[in-house]
């Protein structure tokens, strides 16, 4: 079957960094997708990576290993507004997302 | 990234009537369009996919006559919970994609509450 594991909750401090870790089982593989998703609001996109390695977007980092079936989201400098779901969905083999249920993430001063 | 418009994006109604959700790409062709329910606290659950111009392809136990999915162009589809119960209150979001292998882009959401 098609699986997604990640943390259900992690705390971090402001200014630190913190990884958010997910595998993935899907049938075929068409690219790993993190999403943002504040408390009540519909889920905003992050990144993407289809190749293996690291892909650096600012203040956040995505990498993927396919050969593990392994992704983590890399969050540096965290800020106050970085709490919230960091959602983990792989894309399978018909471009179909298979979601995670989401990492929370709390921040503290 | 690009935009995806859903309206409106808080409805309340009552028992036995139907609404009606629209999501809109503003800026771009989308080829298919995704309709997800999210219960609170939990992840977002796809309810059905449709491709423009074709019937929605409805996920095991989403009642099709239940949620009605229309995508008649490339920037719109819509979503109509019929015959609404307290239990189909619920976040609705919806998500459009112009390709295959590209990112899907999500609309604000809707909060559906059925009194």
């Amino acid at each position: 079957g098609q699986n997604i594991d990640q943390p259900t909750e992690m705390t971090a401090t402001e200014g630190a960094i913190v990884q958010i870790n997910c595998t993935y089982q899907t049938s075929g593989f068409n690219g790993l997708f993190w999403y943002q998703q504040h408390a009540g609001e519909a889920p905003t996109f992050l990144s993407y990576n289809v190749l293996d390695g690291l892909e650096e977007k600012g203040r956040f980092s995505s990498f993927l290993s396919r050969s593990k079936g392994y992704s983590y989201l890399l969050l540096k400098e965290l800020q106050m507004k970085d709490s919230a779901s960091y959602l983990c969905a792989a894309m399978d083999s018909n471009y179909q997302l298979i979601w995670g249920a989401g990492t929370k993430l709390i921040i503290k001063p | 990234g690009a935009v995806v418009s859903q309206h409106p994006s808080r409805v309340i109604c009552k028992s036995g009537t139907s609404v009606k959700i629209e999501c809109r790409s503003l800026d771009f062709q989308a080829t298919t369009m995704f309709w997800y329910r999210q219960f609170p606290k939990q992840s977002l659950m796809l309810m059905a996919t449709s491709n423009e111009g074709s019937k929605a392809t409805y996920e095991q136990g989403v009642e099709k006559d239940k949620f009605l999915i229309n995508h008649a162009s490339l920037t719109l589809s819509t979503l109509t919970v019929t015959s609404a119960h307290p239990e189909d209150s619920s976040f609705y979001i919806c998500s459009a994609r112009g390709g295959a292998d590209t990112e899907a882009f999500f609309g604000q959401g809707t909060r559906l509450t059925v009194v």
